[in-house]
């Protein structure tokens, strides 16, 4: 089954405790994204990656660094979350490198930072 | 301020129902995508409409893009329970890398109760 595989799904983490969500993906796509969903704010996009060992800035990296060392794989790290750090994450991937297809999101980790 | 503008927030309507939801910018766009999400999953794309005024039709939903391709709306005919959802817009901007970013919507939450 194609899909987009996020962990963990739930996370309750404390300030400064370094952590990383996982993201992997099955259908060979070449563009991954992280994105952060806050009420009212819709989907913002924390990073982006064109293809293996291309990652850029969206609109709201800090705090947060990604790799992207094999293709099917986009974690996000938090070296040292903060409270405004909480928030619904979802990766995401698409087909082409330049994005202008569909977007395959991942069912989400909820992170609460305390 | 948000990029993408949509109204309304929330929707909450009977079964049987037409509504429609708007997603509004001053910024001109490539082409504007809806997704729709549902509680614990991340959204799914439902259609992507690219030429000034285009009419797209999904069963009982029809979308519309501005002829200026600035704005965009959703138009839902005799609403079902099952249409019940989060509605996101997301309209894409080609970067410099020649990329695209989606840049989405606050979305609009949608209760049709049976």
């Amino acid at each position: 089954e194609a899909q987009v595989t996020q962990n963990p799904r739930y996370l309750i983490t404390v300030t400064g405790k370094k952590l990383t969500v996982t993201c992997s993906q099955n259908m060979n796509h070449e563009y991954m994204s992280w994105y952060r969903q806050d009420p009212g704010l819709g989907l913002r996009q924390i990073y982006y990656s064109m293809n293996v060992e291309v990652t850029d800035k969206g609109d709201v990296p800090e705090g947060y660094k990604v790799s992207r060392k094999e293709k099917r794989n986009f974690p996000l790290i938090l070296e040292s979350p903060s409270p405004n750090q909480t928030s619904l994450y979802f990766c995401a991937s698409s087909f082409d490198e330049r994005n202008t297809g569909e977007l395959f999101f991942g069912e989400g980790s909820r992170l609460t930072v305390l | 301020t948000q990029l993408l503008e949509q109204s309304p927030q929330f929707l909450s309507i009977q079964e049987g129902e037409n509504l429609t939801v708007y997603c509004n910018s001053s910024s001109v766009f490539s082409s504007l995508q809806w997704y729709r999400q549902e509680p614990g999953e991340g959204p799914v794309l439902l259609v992507t409409v690219v030429t000034g005024g285009e009419v797209k039709k999904l069963k009982r939903l029809t979308f519309q893009f501005g002829d200026a391709r600035k704005d965009s709306s959703l138009h839902i005919t005799a609403a079902q329970p099952g249409d019940t959802g989060l509605y996101l817009c997301a309209g894409a901007k080609r970067l410099w890398n020649a990329g695209n970013m989606l840049t989405f919507g606050g979305g609009t939450r949608l209760m049709v109760k049976p």
